[in-house]
């Protein structure tokens, strides 16, 4: 079974819908992340939490929202999604260790294909 | 403005052959590096890492290198194998909080 899970793995909605996805995880890493992709671009950092009483913005959070439900779920949440934020999202995990400073790599989950029209 | 920068998006390389992929950054806090791999329709995967305080790290056919004064890195796969055909994506990080910024990716084809 896969670590870090995704749902749904497609979705085409229609501008000015609210759409979540949804990320799950088994590996029991306290850091989670949601990143998305285009193509040019590489991957850029939406959200991330630490643990479930931390949310932070990362560099493109505009227009979108998250919810760290548990340890194991981060959900991220298009209020009223517009054709700019078609995109593959990933969602990732971490873990933090003393020993290594914090630098640890990150898990990704297999990633949503997101199609607004 | 990007910061990690990958400027070949591809790389055709024979098999059996070395592939060498290269990536520049800009932020000079940036002490921690990292690639990925990753195949279509799925999650990118954790290759190799280098810490700031090293030159190289070695990883099987995988090997970083790490030139800080040029701030740049570089990978190379020896020998390249046809399932070495992938995106790959360069990484950094400068901080312990573990963000990470990521370059544009450099398609690899591993011809027979």
């Amino acid at each position: 079974d896969a670590d870090v899970t995704q749902t749904p793995r497609n979705r085409i909605t229609k501008t000015g819908k609210r759409i979540m996805l949804e990320c799950s995880q088994t590996k029991g890493h306290d850091r989670m992340y949601w990143y998305r992709q285009d193509p040019g671009l590489g991957l850029r950092l939406i959200y991330y939490s630490f643990d479930v009483k931390d949310i932070n913005k990362g560099e493109i959070s505009d227009g979108y929202s998250v919810s760290r439900q548990a340890q194991a779920k981060f959900s991220l949440s298009l209020e009223s999604a517009i054709p700019n934020q078609t995109a593959l999202y990933f969602c990732a995990t971490s873990d933090f260790t003393r020993t290594s400073g914090g630098y640890n790599e990150q898990f990704f989950g297999p990633g949503t294909r997101l199609t607004v029209l | 403005d990007q910061q990690v920068k990958q400027n070949s998006p591809s790389l055709s390389v024979q098999e059996g052959r070395i592939s060498i992929l290269n990536c520049d950054y800009t932020n000079s806090m940036f002490d921690y590096f990292l690639w990925y791999k990753k195949y279509p329709a799925e999650g990118p995967t954790f290759l190799i890492s280098i810490s700031s305080i090293k030159d190289k790290n070695e990883d099987g056919r995988f090997t970083v290198f790490l030139n800080k004064s040029a701030k740049h890195l570089s990978l190379h796969i020896v020998p390249s194998q046809p399932g070495d055909s992938a995106v790959y994506f360069c990484a950094a990080s400068g901080d312990s909080w573990g963000k990470l910024q990521f370059g544009a990716g450099t398609q690899v084809v591993v011809t027979p």
